[in-house]
């Protein structure tokens, strides 16, 4: 089974914090993403990743970057946490074919004081 | 512009009664078409997807769609609902080529009373 793990469940941060989330597959899926989760909002998509050093913007980059150094590992990085950076965030990978299908991590949720 | 839209933000049926979660996408060709579930605190799940062929599939835990080119939808159905059911559901559209993101509704919450 494919597995896609992130590196918290919870965090608790302060405004002006740098902030790493990490995310791992072990399927060496090409494609990687970043999606923020927030109530009546679904999933917006923040960053993916089409390859290793490779990254497009999503529907929503402004106060992120992002991170692909090696396949398996792709992170998202807060530079200057704040407020409405509160929120559920989740990793996916997708499925090396052409049927777009993505896998999830569990989510982190993320709360910046 | 393409989207997709699930008109019922809430919905509570009855355990052991029939559900139906409407999905419908805006876009511009035959997209891949997915279903999601996320339990509380999880990740999400995929319960079942659409790429061709038959209209109708099955997806896991009991659910299955059907693909209505004429009506631009893709409603998820459960004959009998347990009480485990109760989730978050997404659906989500895919444009057919490689490397692309998916793009997803704003998700329906299914209660289930006894």
């Amino acid at each position: 089974d494919v597995k896609v793990t992130q590196s918290s469940r919870y965090l608790v941060k302060r405004t002006g914090e740098k902030v790493f989330l990490e995310c791992v597959q072990d399927m060496d899926h090409e494609n990687m993403f970043w999606y923020r989760q927030d109530p009546g909002l679904g999933l917006r998509l923040i960053y993916f990743s089409y390859d290793v050093k490779m990254k497009e913007k999503g529907d929503i980059p402004e106060g992120y970057s992002v991170s692909r150094e090696k396949k398996e590992r792709f992170s998202l990085i807060l530079e200057s946490a704040s407020t409405n950076q509160t929120s559920m965030y989740l990793c996916a990978s997708r499925t090396p074919d052409n049927y777009n299908e993505q896998f999830f991590g569990p989510g982190t949720r993320l709360t910046v004081l | 512009a393409q989207s997709v839209t699930q008109p019922d933000i809430h919905i509570t049926v009855s355990e052991g009664a029939s559900l139906e979660l409407r999905c419908n996408y805006s876009y511009g060709a035959t997209p891949y078409l997915f279903w999601y579930v996320q339990s509380p605190g999880q990740g999400l799940q995929l319960l079942l997807k659409y790429f061709s062929g038959d209209t109708l599939v099955q997806g896991i835990k009991g659910f299955e769609a059907e693909f209505k080119r004429s009506q631009s939808s893709f409603n998820l159905r459960k004959p009998s609902v347990h009480w485990s059911d109760a989730a978050e559901y997404f659906c989500a559209v895919g444009p057919n080529q490689a490397g692309t993101a998916l793009i997803f509704g704003k998700g329906t919450t299914l209660s289930v009373s006894s």
